[in-house]
């Protein structure tokens, strides 16, 4: 078993729809989550990350992570062509950063 | 410029033969990382290096080896390429202690 599973997509949805990407892990020690985005012929770039069980929000996009399910989302208000990537999940363990165990990523489509 | 540069960023070669992938950062971070990308396997750690004199195996180092040339410099080696080295490969930097890792923009290699 992968310790952090992630649907690979596609996800094709309109401009303006809410998208939910989703990652489940097997490790209760993961403490700290992560989503990168990666561009087309691009690397990977972070996205957003938290620490704790809950939500965090940024702008049109929230981290949510439930530590008792072993579950993280990621939700991306009023989508846009522009968010059209593939997103992945990350976690690690808490001051252990050289160890990330990263999901395979989602394909996002966002048709205008 | 970039912060993180990889060369060559597209390499097709045979089986057998020897080639090196090469990483550079201006990000003055002391701690760097190859990756290799499949499609629904997501990023995999090769090597990692905490310093120019530390050096580590990841989780996928068979056939693969490193040199950490000075702190800005950090090539990844194939010693007799095989086609199931075909893959995308990233190089990341972090700072020590820190929890965000930069990529590279990858480079593209084929192994036929």
């Amino acid at each position: 078993q992968k310790e952090v599973e992630q649907d690979p997509g596609p996800l094709s949805v309109p401009e303006g729809a809410i998208v939910s990407l989703n990652c489940t892990y097997s490790n209760s020690a993961f403490q700290y989550f992560m989503w990168y985005r990666q561009y087309s012929r691009k690397g990977p770039e972070l996205l957003m990350y938290t620490y704790s069980s809950g939500n965090k929000e940024d702008g049109r996009f929230t981290a949510q992570v439930d530590k008792s399910s072993k579950y993280i989302s990621l939700f991306i208000r009023d989508s846009q062509p522009s968010d059209s990537a593939t997103y992945l999940c990350a976690m690690s363990y808490l001051y252990n950063f050289n160890k990330f165990y990263f999901g395979s990523g989602t394909k996002l489509n966002v048709k205008p | 410029d970039a912060d993180v540069t990889q060369t060559p960023r597209n390499r097709i070669t045979k089986t057998g033969k020897r080639i090196m992938l090469e990483c550079s950062q201006t990000k003055g971070h002391d701690r760097m990382y190859w990756y290799r990308q499949d499609p629904g396997l997501g990023l995999r750690l090769i090597y990692y290096s905490f310093d120019v004199k530390d050096i580590n195996k990841g989780e996928i180092s068979d056939g693969y080896s490193v040199s950490r040339q000075a702190q800005a410099k950090f090539s990844l080696s194939l010693e007799s390429a095989i086609p199931n080295q075909t893959a995308l490969y990233f190089c990341a930097t972090s700072v020590s202690g820190g929890e965000t890792q930069y990529f590279g923009p990858g480079t593209r290699l084929l192994v036929l």
